[in-house]
């Protein structure tokens, strides 16, 4: 089955740290970019950072640049995002989703970050 | 950053009636390959995200046919030919044009009047 399936996430204090993790199947991972995509609760979608198929060129939306970091492992079909010096404005539904460009879109269920003392 | 602008942000529609959405980016969606990256996607409440179309006017595997899309460079439509219950949630717009750097309208909450 071709699917995307998220996992971390949770309730940090501002400041803390959180990290994502995202395990794709049934298509050729290493083949596809992958991008996370996040949604402040009751908001639209914001695009927050993308990575090539290879691992070796990434990509971040200004608003999370130097504070969160995305990773592949192309031998576990794994894409993380560690999240680090978390803010409010972060709280959201982060989702994994495999390259928009491409003729099959795939989005993972979604995990809540929350983001509160 | 190409910023998407949606229009109406709230759509209410008779069941049976169609409904349509406008997307205009600030800049061009051709890219060099010819393709136009243009998505629409439809959010229903408490789901992920569900790509309907994709390069404009190509319905994705599974969507009903009621669904269509068109336009070229800056102005795009999604147009609903008759509404049905189930097609209640938000849509999308988006571009992958200018990839890495998604950008998304702002959604259009489509409501049964």
């Amino acid at each position: 089955e071709v699917q995307l399936v998220e996992s971390g996430g949770g309730l940090v204090q501002p400041g803390g740290s959180l990290r994502l993790s995202c395990v794709a199947s049934g298509f050729i991972f290493k083949n596809y970019a992958m991008s996370w995509v996040r949604q402040a609760p009751g908001k639209g979608l914001e695009w927050v950072s993308a990575i090539s198929g290879s691992g070796g060129t990434t990509n971040y939306a200004d608003s999370v640049k130097g504070r969160f970091t995305i990773s592949r492992d192309n031998s576990k079909n794994t894409v993380d995002l560690q999240m680090n010096n978390l803010g409010v404005d972060d709280t959201a539904v982060y989702y994994c989703a495999k390259d928009e460009r491409s003729v099959e879109s795939i989005w993972g269920q979604g995990r809540l970050v929350t983001v509160s003392s | 950053d190409v910023v998407m602008t949606q229009s109406p942000l709230s759509l209410p529609v008779t069941l049976g009636q169609p409904a349509s959405i406008s997307c205009r980016s600030s800049q061009s969606l051709v890219y060099s390959d010819g393709n136009t990256y243009l998505n629409w996607f439809q959010q229903r409440p408490g789901q992920s995200p569900r790509r309907l179309i994709y390069k404009v006017s190509n319905r994705d595997s599974g969507v009903p046919d009621r669904f269509s899309g068109s336009g070229s460079g800056t102005d795009f439509t999604l147009k609903i030919s008759r509404v049905e219950a189930e097609d209640v949630g938000v849509y999308y717009c988006m571009q992958g044009t200018h990839w890495p750097h998604l950008t998304f309208g702002g959604g259009t909450k489509v409501e049964i009047k």
